[in-house]
């Protein structure tokens, strides 16, 4: 069964970091860029940041670029987003997902940012 | 950035209707097009994808269509479980964009 597993999420601190994993299994890790989207409770999906195959190419939404550093493990079949320099306006469910013609999400993990 | 145009933002009709949606892109996306459905409190599900084919596993009164830089997507006799967020997304281009969304109620 092709499976997205996310973790890490929590109440944080403006100004603060936290670290989110996406576990992967079922699937050849390899052969998929993976993505981070993110969602405000109630409103809709927008795209946060990808990995490429390798590691090695990633790309960011201009409204993280310079906070959040997306990285994979392919040995450990694992996708991490490092979120620093929080903001209020971070606030959202994220997910990690596969956004080709053979998409496939993970369940989200919640993401507070407040004081 | 390619944006995506998507239609109406909400909709209300009748179970056995037919339900239509529509997503513009602001350029040609190649036919690179997916269609989710969301419930609340869960991940977004794959429809459709590459425009026009239907998932495995997913309902035939699903469908999408494509002309140009317009896609469609149909729902055929709609289902009371059929309630729901529905959203387009691009894929030929980075950033992925998103449809606006579609709540979709039953009347």
């Amino acid at each position: 069964e092709v499976q997205l597993v996310e973790s890490g999420g929590g109440l944080v601190q403006p100004g603060g970091s936290l670290r989110l994993s996406c576990a992967a299994s079922g699937f050849t890790f390899t052969n998929y860029w993976i993505h981070w989207v993110r969602q405000v409770p109630g409103k809709g999906l927008v795209w946060v940041s990808r990995v490429n195959s390798d590691g090695r190419n990633t790309r960011y939404a201009d409204s993280v670029k310079g906070r959040f550093t997306i990285s994979r493990d392919n040995a450990q079949n694992m996708v991490y987003l490092q979120m620093n320099s929080l903001r209020a306006e971070d606030t959202a469910v994220y997910y990690c997902a596969s956004l080709g013609n053979s998409a496939f999400w993970g369940q989200g993990t919640l993401v507070t940012v407040s004081s | 950035d390619i944006q995506m145009t998507q239609s109406p933002s909400s909709l209300s009709a009748s179970v056995g209707d037919r339900v239509t949606i529509t997503c513009q892109a602001s350029q040609d996306i190649t036919k690179s097009l997916n269609w989710y459905q969301q419930k609340p409190g869960k991940a977004p599900k794959l429809l459709i994808y590459g425009a026009s084919n239907l998932k495995t596993g997913v309902p035939s009164r699903f469908s999408g269509s494509a002309s140009g830089t317009d896609f469609t997507f149909t729902i055929n006799s709609l289902q009371p479980e059929d309630i729901a967020t529905y959203y387009c997304q691009q894929y030929d281009d980075l950033p992925i964009t998103f449809g606006q969304g579609t709540r979709l109620e039953i009347e």
